[in-house]
């Protein structure tokens, strides 16, 4: 079974300071792993995702992750946040075969202060 | 192109009332799913359709919930004799699926569940 842990239901950050948003996954088998993000009052968007090759992955709005298979975990950066980055981040899994359905995290809500 | 399409935005019904939630999936998606997204609760799998395969239902939390998807195109998600505790965002999402080839899924703006 695939499941997903964020840790930190709440990050704030400074304008300008690093953005860290923690995720790790437990799967039978090597996962597919995404970040989705949610602007108030919309729907989610798919930032960035992890299928094979380069475990360095950008996404948009300058959002990276990375896995890492020996710490099972797949964390968000950004470099230095800014205020339109405030919104609620989940992580999801889905198994590389089978169904395309994913399994989400309980999100993190992304405050950043002036 | 236009995008996922739920319908209302809103709902306000009384405990033991039935409803009907409505989506709309972008043209061309084979695959449609629904999550409740509940506070504190993060997105929870509720049901998936592909194509014109059985869908996997394994995410309704009870007999109450239902779902069905007409046409391959739009679905509607059925919650009869509504709780309080089914109060919650429910999200559609659809995709291009093909089994085991990631495809993003699109999702909708969620309607919004409030039973009094």
């Amino acid at each position: 079974a695939q499941s997903v842990t964020q840790l930190g239901s709440h990050v704030s950050v400074s304008e300008g300071a690093l953005v860290l948003l923690r995720c790790n996954y437990s799967s039978s088998v090597p996962p597919y792993l995404f970040w989705y993000v949610q602007y108030p009052n919309q729907g989610l968007q798919l930032l960035l995702k992890y299928t094979t090759g380069a475990t360095l992955v950008k996404g948009i709005n300058g959002f990276e992750a990375e896995f890492k298979k020996s710490e099972t975990s797949f964390h968000l950066t950004k470099p230095s946040a800014h205020m339109s980055d405030a919104a609620e981040y989940f992580c999801a899994v889905k198994k590389q075969t089978g169904a395309n359905n994913l399994f989400f995290g309980t999100g993190t809500r992304l405050t950043v202060i002036p | 192109g236009a995008g996922v399409s739920q319908s209302p935005s809103n709902k306000v019904t009384e405990k033991g009332k039935d409803v009907e939630l409505r989506c709309d999936p972008i043209s061309g998606h084979t695959a449609l799913y629904w999550y409740r997204q509940s506070l504190g609760q993060g997105l929870e799998f509720l049901i998936y359709f592909q194509g014109n395969s059985a869908p996997d239902k394994s995410g309704l939390p009870s007999d109450r919930f239902s779902a069905e998807r007409t046409g391959g195109s739009v679905s509607t998600l059925t919650i009869q004799r509504t709780q309080q505790e089914d109060s919650a965002v429910y999200l559609c999402a659809s995709s291009l699926a093909n089994r085991g080839i990631n495809s993003p899924l699109h999702f909708g703006n969620g309607t919004r569940l409030t039973v009094t």
